[in-house]
């Protein structure tokens, strides 16, 4: 079947705005996530937004829904270092489980 | 509160050896999750239980069993380990999958099968 698709590497200078991208599947997914991964460490919710919204803004985080094209973006404004880690999209198509896209690294030079 | 505790942390076993994958969580959690993480391939979905007495197949099941003991502990079962399944398993629950609860994760097991 389809994947949920992200580009796999970002990197971006101290300050600046990182935008990472996510193509979904399932027009049917109610919810959609991002999650954060630090390394050795398991996978911290960042974020989500409903499917009946366009955006969601919270603090240096906002999210953009394009059902149309079933395209999530994450953008994460004035970018520390500390941003450093794997950030990974999941739609929920069943409502029963996450499905994962392969994640896309972001580093953040000083 | 804990959150999701798995353990162990790491493990490494030779081919052919059996071992169980340890998972609890103290949130009151209805649905839990094994997933496997693997190099360019994000997480894929072992097994997962939506309550407490059921289970089911998620993307990649075979080689493994689980079991839900009870509503805060589900484990995950190797028989037979093979060198495919190195990796990291990591353990997941949440209230209620449907409702943007999001979901809590382990801090993972790293498995070497040798």
């Amino acid at each position: 079947g389809e994947d949920v698709e992200q580009s796999l590497f970002l990197s971006v200078r101290e300050g600046d705005s990182s935008v990472i991208n996510c193509t979904y599947t399932d027009s049917s997914s109610t919810y959609l996530y991002w999650y954060k991964q630090e390394p050795g460490a398991g996978l911290q919710l960042l974020t989500y937004i409903f499917s009946n919204m366009d955006m969601k803004q919270d603090q240096r985080l906002t999210v953009l829904l394009n059902k149309k094209d079933k395209h999530l973006s994450l953008r994460i404004a004035d970018t520390q270092t500390g941003d450093s880690a794997i950030y990974f999209c999941a739609e929920t198509p069943d409502g029963n489980k996450l499905v994962f896209g392969a994640g896309t690294i972001l580093r953040v030079k000083s | 509160n804990a959150g999701v505790t798995q353990t162990p942390k790491f493990q490494v076993l030779k081919t052919g050896q059996s071992m169980t994958l340890q998972c609890a969580q103290d949130m009151n959690h209805n649905s839990m999750y094994w997933y496997r993480q693997d190099p360019g391939m994000g997480l894929r979905l072992i097994y997962y239980s939506a309550s407490e007495g059921t289970t089911d197949k998620g993307e990649v099941p075979n080689g493994y069993n689980v079991s839900r003991l009870n509503k805060r502990e589900f484990s995950l079962r190797l028989e037979s380990a093979a060198p495919s399944q190195t990796s990291v398993y990591f353990c997941a629950s949440t209230k209620d999958p449907g409702r943007g609860y999001g979901y809590t994760f382990g801090s993972g097991t790293r498995l070497t099968v040798v």
